[in-house]
């Protein structure tokens, strides 16, 4: 079973500072990383996606992987109250078929 | 506008009625997914398909249908079969020469009562 872990949280930061948001996945033939923001109520927003070890930066958000510990992350700096929600990580499948398996998401929290 | 949309955003349905939930893009993408998603949890893949008269069953199958006539269309059946049937249902596209990056709809939450 391929499987993709994170810590549901919820993860309490305050304004300013830095979120650090983890995923681990099994499948080692994985190629490509995803981000997701999901408010409340609401549908899924791609925000990063990664596909080479080491570190992709755009604005605030720098999405890591490490392929061989088989572990992804998501930096937020300067985190805003807006950033709060919940951040589905996704993995795809190793096979053509273009399928993402989602972790149960992150609940970020930022507090004023 | 260019995006994905998905009719209705909320539906109620009595427990034994099958239900159609509508998804369309005007992105031109070839491949649609349809999702589950319940309180709490990640999203799972229901069916999907990466090219017109064409889709596959995903994790979670049993008590949907798909049909896929056309490349802007993907509309899911939730039937009378399916036991738990109340949660938020998304649709998702992508282009087949991507890097499987995939865009979702607003989605829509049906209750089942």
């Amino acid at each position: 079973q391929k499987e993709v872990e994170q810590n549901s949280g919820p993860l309490s930061v305050p304004e300013g500072a830095i979120a650090s948001l983890n995923c681990t996945y099994s499948d080692r033939g994985s190629q490509s990383f995803f981000w997701y923001r999901q408010y409340s109520g609401k549908s899924p927003e791609l925000i990063m996606f990664i596909y080479s070890n080491g570190d992709k930066e755009d604005g605030r958000f720098t999405a890591q992987l490490n392929k061989a510990s088989q572990y992804v992350s998501l930096l937020i700096r300067d985190s805003q109250p807006s950033d709060s929600a919940t951040y589905l990580c996704a993995v795809n499948v190793a096979s053509n078929t273009g399928k993402l398996i989602f972790g149960q998401g992150t609940t970020l929290q930022v507090k004023p | 506008d260019g995006g994905i949309t998905q009719s209705p955003k909320y539906l109620f349905r009595k427990e034994g009625q099958n239900v159609t939930l509508s998804c369309e893009q005007n992105l031109n993408h070839d491949a649609m997914y349809w999702y589950r998603q319940d309180p709490g949890q990640g999203l799972r893949l229901i069916y999907y398909s990466q090219i017109v008269n064409d889709f596959q069953k995903g994790d979670i199958a049993e008590g949907y249908s798909v049909s896929r006539e056309k490349k802007e269309s993907f509309p899911l059946t939730v039937t009378s079969a399916q036991k738990n049937p109340t949660a938020f249902y998304l649709c998702a596209s992508r282009f087949r020469t991507s890097s499987y990056e995939q865009y979702f709809g607003p989605g829509t939450r049906l209750t089942v009562t």
